[in-house]
């Protein structure tokens, strides 16, 4: 099973919907890294949180880590258009010394 | 951030032979690594590239398969070698940031093994 899991696989939103993205750690996080992927290409990084209770916010983009839960989320505000791709959450996970990326959400934004 | 480029950005090749894949950084870095990113997959960490010393490659990774050269600060490469159509995915590099695990990744190059 993967160390690292994100719910949900995939998301079709309507554009101005919200939308949420959770990742789920098995094992302690240490650290927790949002990327986004548009297909085919690189990671653009979004986020990174350190500290339990810790929330920051983007534009419409806004994570909250939960280290008790071990788990994070990403919560997008009036989705558009631009906002579709493939949302990778990575963590240092346990006593890795690595980032361990989740299994990653494709959210497509329709109009 | 780095601006981390990549070359070649895609590449079709016959199995039994040998690709090399470059990354350029514009600026100097410690740490570079070679993720790989199989079709509908996760990213999955190759190897961490140090410079002047040898890669230091992850579970179920071999110098071998993918041997990786870091010759400066800015630059590294990876060779995957004897290819199979299994080794068919995307191979990203990034760059770690400060002591965090913050990453930066180039735009990835795409292998298709024939």
């Amino acid at each position: 099973s993967q160390e690292l899991e994100q719910s949900p696989q995939s998301l079709i939103v309507q554009e101005g919907k919200n939308l949420t993205i959770n990742c789920t750690s098995s094992k302690t996080l240490y650290g927790l890294y949002w990327y986004k992927q548009k297909y085919g290409e690189g990671l653009i990084f979004l986020m990174m949180l350190q500290k339990g209770g810790e929330e920051k916010s983007h534009e419409k983009i806004t994570a909250k880590l939960d280290e008790k839960k071990q788990q994070s989320s990403l919560h997008i505000t009036a989705s558009q258009p631009s906002h579709a791709g493939i949302y990778l959450c990575g963590a240092v996970i346990g006593t890795a010394s690595k980032l361990t990326f989740g299994t990653g959400t494709r959210l497509q934004v329709t109009l | 951030s780095a601006v981390i480029s990549q070359k070649p950005s895609r590449d079709i090749c016959q199995r039994g032979t040998s690709l090399t894949i470059q990354c350029q950084v514009d600026s100097q870095v410690t740490m570079m690594f070679w993720y790989r990113q199989q079709p509908g997959q996760s990213l999955t960490l190759i190897a961490t590239a140090n410079q002047g010393s040898e890669a230091t490659y992850e579970s179920g990774f071999v110098i071998d398969k993918f041997p990786i050269s870091r010759p400066n600060l800015t630059f590294s490469t990876l060779t995957v070698s004897n290819m199979s159509p299994e080794d068919s995915s995307i191979y990203l590099c990034s760059v770690g940031r400060g002591s965090s695990y913050e990453q930066y990744f180039g735009p990835g190059t795409r292998l298709t093994v024939t």
